[in-house]
């Protein structure tokens, strides 16, 4: 059974500090790793998708690296602002049906 | 297309009572997705439809829960006799089919409250 962790799990930062969110899984047959952001009682917005074949994706301020065969991921925050607050999620596909495995996510809060 | 609809956004039920929940998929999107969370986890996988077909379900989804997507367009859950374990955020999703292109795309949720 495919699990996911997220460390770590609470990360308070001075504006403008790059930051680093790590996801770890334990089945390296994934198909693709997403990364989300969900702001407090909100639904989920899609940062970046990795497939399988890809080693990072690039979009803005946010950089996600994937190492299938160590089971990792991590997503690069530069240059953190105050609306970066928010938690985010990894969650990687690994079955028929494209569904998606969660980690419990890393509460971000950037301060002024 | 403005994305991934759900309503309604909250609902607060009496315990016993039956609740239905509606999604609305991105147009050309075959895929939708049931996903459920609580509180400080991670969503949690219920249920998918290809289409109109009902592909597979999770074992968290109790004989109380079930789920439709008539004509692959919409798609209702609905949850009978509620017990204030299915407090939750419901989430929809959908993607398109296929093995590369997978980004799933969330609704804002449906926000339950068991009282």
């Amino acid at each position: 059974k495919q699990e996911v962790t997220q460390i770590p799990a609470a990360l308070s930062v001075p504006e403008g500090e790059n930051l680093v969110l790590n996801c770890s899984f334990t089945d390296s047959a994934i198909y693709n790793l997403q990364w989300f952001r969900q702001d407090p009682g909100k639904g989920l917005t899609s940062l970046l998708l990795i497939q399988s074949s890809q080693r990072e994706q690039t979009s803005g301020r946010l950089n996600a690296s994937l190492d299938k065969s160590s089971g990792r991921s991590t997503l690069y925050i530069a240059a953190s602002q105050p609306g970066d607050s928010a938690t985010y999620l990894c969650a990687v596909i690994t079955g028929g049906g494209n569904k998606l495995t969660f980690g419990t996510g890393t509460q971000l809060k950037v301060e002024l | 297309d403005t994305g991934v609809s759900q309503n309604p956004r909250h609902k607060i039920t009496k315990r016993g009572q039956n609740v239905t929940f509606r999604c609305d998929p991105i147009s050309e999107h075959n895929r939708l997705y049931w996903y459920r969370q609580t509180l400080g986890q991670g969503p949690e996988f219920l249920t998918y439809f290809q289409n109109e077909a009902q592909l597979e379900k999770s074992r968290l989804l109790s004989d109380r829960f079930s789920a439709e997507r008539p004509k692959g367009s919409f798609s209702t859950l609905e949850i009978q006799r509620t017990e204030q374990g299915d407090s939750a955020m419901y989430l929809c999703a959908s993607s398109p089919t296929g093995l590369v292109d997978t980004e799933a795309f969330f609704g804002q949720g449906t926000r339950l409250t068991v009282v």
